[in-house]
């Protein structure tokens, strides 16, 4: 069956460096691939989508790649801030399907 | 823009009761989609409506069931509720599904439910 892995254990960084986030999946083939940030209590907000075909994507501070071939995504955040803490979902879509089928997530935290 | 709100937010039943939630999607979002969310399994997709019909369904049982309206304002339906049905609840929006685009999905801040 499909699997989506994130590392469930929490990443602990420093102020200032980057934090990178795993995303890895197996029997599954998908065309689209999203971020999202959960705050505690709260519904998640979207961040980046990565088409098949992009190997890269950047928004301000964010920065994802997609490898098909690895079955793995990277989600990159420089310049980590406290105010990053919050847990990171990734998310799959199959070409033709809107429905999207979620990682369990990797919580990160950033001290000052 | 307002985003999607979800109705109410908080709910406590007791087994074998029934419950309706109640979700208004962001004005032009046409799909709605519904999210179990645990701590064990995390989020897991219940069913996706589009123009007032279902267009996907999750592997939940039968028990689940859910509605679209004209104006796109959803409302999903657990019958018989088991202990397991505690979880928190997300609604989420997105645009008309074309063209096998597919495109960020809106979430509404979530009902938690507590069965006892």
């Amino acid at each position: 069956s499909q699997k989506i892995e994130q590392n469930s254990e929490a990443l602990n960084i420093q102020e200032g460096k980057t934090a990178t986030l795993t995303c890895n999946y197996t029997n599954y083939s998908p065309a689209y691939l999203q971020w999202y940030r959960q705050d505690p209590g709260r519904g998640p907000v979207f961040l980046l989508l990565i088409r098949e075909n992009e190997k890269e994507k950047r928004k301000e501070r964010l920065k994802v790649t997609f490898d098909t071939t690895l079955k793995q995504s990277l989600f990159h955040i420089t310049a980590s801030q406290p105010a990053d803490s919050a847990t990171y979902l990734c998310a799959l879509s199959r070409r033709g399907y809107s429905t999207l089928t979620f990682g369990k997530g990797t919580m990160l935290l950033v001290s000052p | 823009k307002a985003g999607v709100t979800q109705t109410p937010r908080y709910l406590i039943k007791t087994r074998g009761q029934q419950v309706t939630l109640s979700c208004s999607p962001i004005s032009g979002h046409r799909s709605v989609s519904w999210y179990q969310q645990t701590p064990g399994q995390g989020l897991q997709f219940l069913f996706e409506y589009f123009s007032e019909t279902q267009r996907n369904k999750g592997n939940f049982p039968g028990r689940f069931s859910g509605r679209q309206f004209s104006n796109s304002r959803s409302e999903m339906n657990v019958s018989t509720l088991e202990l397991g049905d505690s979880a928190l609840y997300l609604c989420a929006s997105s645009l008309a599904f074309v063209s096998g685009e597919s495109y960020e999905q809106y979430f509404g801040p979530g009902t938690r439910l507590t069965v006892t």
